[in-house]
């Protein structure tokens, strides 16, 4: 089964701050890996697909990127809204599986 | 607009069994695989089985196989997922996906989540 070891487990930024997430998997994922945002009490909300494109709807301050075995998540500038948990997810065969997740706080 | 709503959650004493039901409207139900994704209390995001638009196709996470079965009613749409044999550690919140098929799979992306039923399994 592919692992996902997503990195900070939690982080606290500024207001405008740039934040990147890291999200590497144990074995070639290729470009099979997305970004989810789960505010608390809330399902989760799919923010970037295919590890670069942007879901319909969501504000271009997310983005996506990175192939293979190595992938980043990036908030441009952070805002109050942003507070929540990032999780990335592959798809490239069953059994998917999510990384642990990535608590946003603000400074 | 795209509406999926979860039941059949409550309290249930280990080893008993369950059924879930997730009701899908705003979109044609036939034309998208549909996903279970668990959540226990304070932790992560853990994929439980998938079903293939015609239900044609199932898998199942490696914690649930043998015990959990998922199917689909394509004239209701509904999407089920039958838990036999609970355990302590199948306490989560079970949402229901839907996930867009490509050519050759529907496990891609979860673009449209329910808010979520919530299993006990306690004694």
């Amino acid at each position: 089964d592919i692992q996902m070891t997503q990195s900070p487990s939690s982080l606290s930024a500024s207001v405008g701050d740039r934040v990147t997430i890291t999200c590497q998997s144990t074995q070639d994922i290729s470009i099979y890996l997305n970004w989810y945002q789960q505010k608390p009490g809330k399902a989760p909300k799919l923010l970037i697909y295919d590890a670069t494109n942007l879901e319909t709807g969501v504000p271009a301050r997310f983005s996506g990127g990175g192939y293979g075995t190595q992938f980043t998540f990036t908030i441009g500038s952070l805002q109050p809204e942003d507070i929540a948990t990032y999780f990335c997810q592959h798809y490239h065969s069953p059994p998917l599986t999510f990384g642990g997740g990535t608590k946003v706080e603000i400074k | 607009q795209v509406q999926l709503v979860e039941s059949g959650g409550g309290v249930v004493q280990p080893g008993r069994s369950l059924r879930l039901s997730c009701a899908a409207s705003g979109f044609t139900f036939s034309n998208y695989g549909m996903h279970w994704v668990r959540q226990a209390p304070g932790k992560g995001l853990e994929w439980v089985a998938v079903i293939w638009f015609d239900g044609n196709n199932k898998f199942y996470g490696d914690s649930v196989k043998g015990r959990f079965t998922i199917s689909r009613d394509n004239s209701k749409n509904t999407l089920y997922l039958q838990m036999n044999s609970l355990r302590a550690e199948d306490t989560a919140v079970y949402y229901c996906a839907r996930a867009p098929c490509s050519s050759t799979s529907c496990s891609t992306r979860f673009d449209f989540w329910g808010q979520g039923t919530v299993v006990t399994v306690s004694s």
